[in-house]
């Protein structure tokens, strides 16, 4: 019942790049910021991006982050075996209610 | 080192009241610069956010469960917990805390490794 709407899964060979789309409405995206989060097999999520394309200390400059109206795009490039997972993205809504994306599986083949 | 870490029962029944408790490590829950907050993830699904809660007591809540939800903080303990009344199997999930901005809206910056809830009988 999210808001938010991703593409289930993205794959690429390692070194490759791959885009993640969050399409959302005027009331979250197209107003507010977006995140980006890592979820790890079995881990709690993990901050990557924050204010539309802002990386967190640490997080390594292969990942960015974008916001064109009401999407927002994921990018990934230079794939490693290390970065599949599940990616979501995540925003306010103006209705009073914190939204996150349906999430994408990303596969290294 | 922002550490976060629930605690609470894996096992709740069905029309029970499912409690959680946030213990905060390394940061001080009556900071004025974050909201801490609970999000969801069923198995084998996405994310759903609970609510946050400000050390005031000020809360934002998910207006889909605004109504079984109640959260509340104990500075003294840096601790803040989670209720939600009436629970059915669709409740089973995952529960994170996790921690916000209160400049930096809805940006999730330390999470709890998370515990898992089933509901059953």
């Amino acid at each position: 019942q999210s808001v938010l709407t991703q593409p289930p899964s993205v794959s690429a060979t390692p070194g490759q790049k791959v885009t993640i789309s969050c399409s959302g409405s005027s009331s979250n995206i197209g107003t507010n910021y977006v995140s980006w989060y890592q979820q790890l097999p079995g881990t709690a999520p993990k901050l990557l991006i924050y204010d539309n394309d802002k990386r967190p200390s640490g997080i390594p400059d292969r990942f960015s982050g974008s916001k064109s109206g009401t999407s927002a795009t994921l990018g990934i490039t230079g794939l490693q075996t290390g970065d599949e997972a599940d990616y979501y993205c995540g925003t306010w809504d103006s209705n009073l209610s914190g939204v996150f994306g349906t999430g994408t599986k990303v596969t290294v083949l | 080192q922002v550490q976060l870490q629930e605690s609470g029962p894996g096992l709740v029944k069905p029309s029970e009241t499912l409690s959680l408790t946030c213990t905060v490590s390394g940061a001080s829950i009556s900071s004025t610069s974050y909201y801490w907050g609970w999000i969801r993830q069923p198995p084998g699904q996405g994310l759903e956010w609970i609510g946050s809660i400000y050390y005031s007591g000020s809360t934002y809540n998910n207006p889909s469960l605004k109504s079984r939800v109640t959260m509340s903080v104990d500075t003294s303990k840096n601790q803040f917990s989670l209720k939600v009344t009436s629970v059915i199997a669709a409740d089973t999930a995952v529960y994170f805390c996790a921690r916000h901005g209160s400049g930096s809206w809805f940006v999730w910056d330390y999470w709890g490794q998370g515990t898992l809830v089933t509901v059953s009988s």
